[in-house]
């Protein structure tokens, strides 16, 4: 199956510092990738959509300045979040979207994850 | 629009028994209906999908689903639970349109007593 790599899968930082998350597409070429939030026992909530070699979309309420979206290739999008607080201390998922050959469907596959920790 | 809704956040099965985790969607648009599980500290992992063949899905982890349309539900089952069968599960509905997310639903955690 396809695989997903995120890199670091955890990190703390000290408030005020910028931090890069990494999401790899390892036997893929996804054109799309999404970056996905999740608090303590709750659900993902979408953050941004990323499209190779264009800005991504980014949800309602989700600071773009704040949380700067890259996808520069077909296997890789970074996830910068500039000048952290506490509050974005989260678990951070990024998912490959694979359209299958047959255009039937498509299907998601996620990355470990990145645990964030500011100070 | 489209939402999932997980009735019942945590379900609670000894080892051996019956696991059923409800799901219900709402879609304007044929639904593509995804199960995933997702163990502590670690993303997700796809347990099964719906894309319209079948409406009987078998996954992995001997884990199923079936698609009924009249009753809007994608309900998952495993004949008998296995201790490491405890995880949170999410359900997610697309609608495959390009670039469209997974909508997820706000997961259901399942613990296995021995």
């Amino acid at each position: 199956g396809a695989v997903v790599s995120q890199h670091p899968s955890r990190v703390i930082c000290k408030s005020g510092t910028s931090v890069k998350i990494e999401c790899r597409s390892l036997d893929f070429q996804a054109t799309t990738m999404f970056w996905y939030r999740q608090f303590p026992k709750q659900s993902l909530m979408l953050m941004a959509t990323s499209n190779e070699g264009s800005k991504a979309t980014y949800e309602q309420g989700v600071e773009k300045d704040k949380f700067l979206i890259n996808h520069a290739s077909l296997t890789l999008s970074t996830l910068t979040v500039t000048s952290a607080h506490p509050e974005d201390s989260s678990f951070y998922i990024c998912s490959a979207r694979v359209l299958e050959t047959s255009g039937s469907t498509d299907t998601q596959y996620f990355g470990p994850g990145t645990r964030l920790t500011v100070l | 629009a489209q939402s999932v809704t997980q009735l019942g956040s945590h379900v609670s099965v000894s080892e051996g028994a019956l696991v059923l985790l409800r799901c219900n969607y709402s879609s304007s648009v044929p639904p593509y209906l995804f199960w995933y599980v997702q163990y502590p500290n670690q993303g997700l992992q796809l347990l099964l999908k719906y894309t319209s063949a079948a409406t009987l899905v078998k996954g992995i982890n001997g884990f199923e689903a079936e698609f009924k349309k009249s009753e809007t539900s994608f309900h998952l089952t495993k004949p008998s639970a296995h201790m490491s069968d405890a995880a949170e599960y999410f359900c997610a509905v697309s609608s495959n349109q390009a670039g469209t997310a997974l909508i997820f639903g706000k997961g259901t955690t399942l613990s296995v007593s021995s």
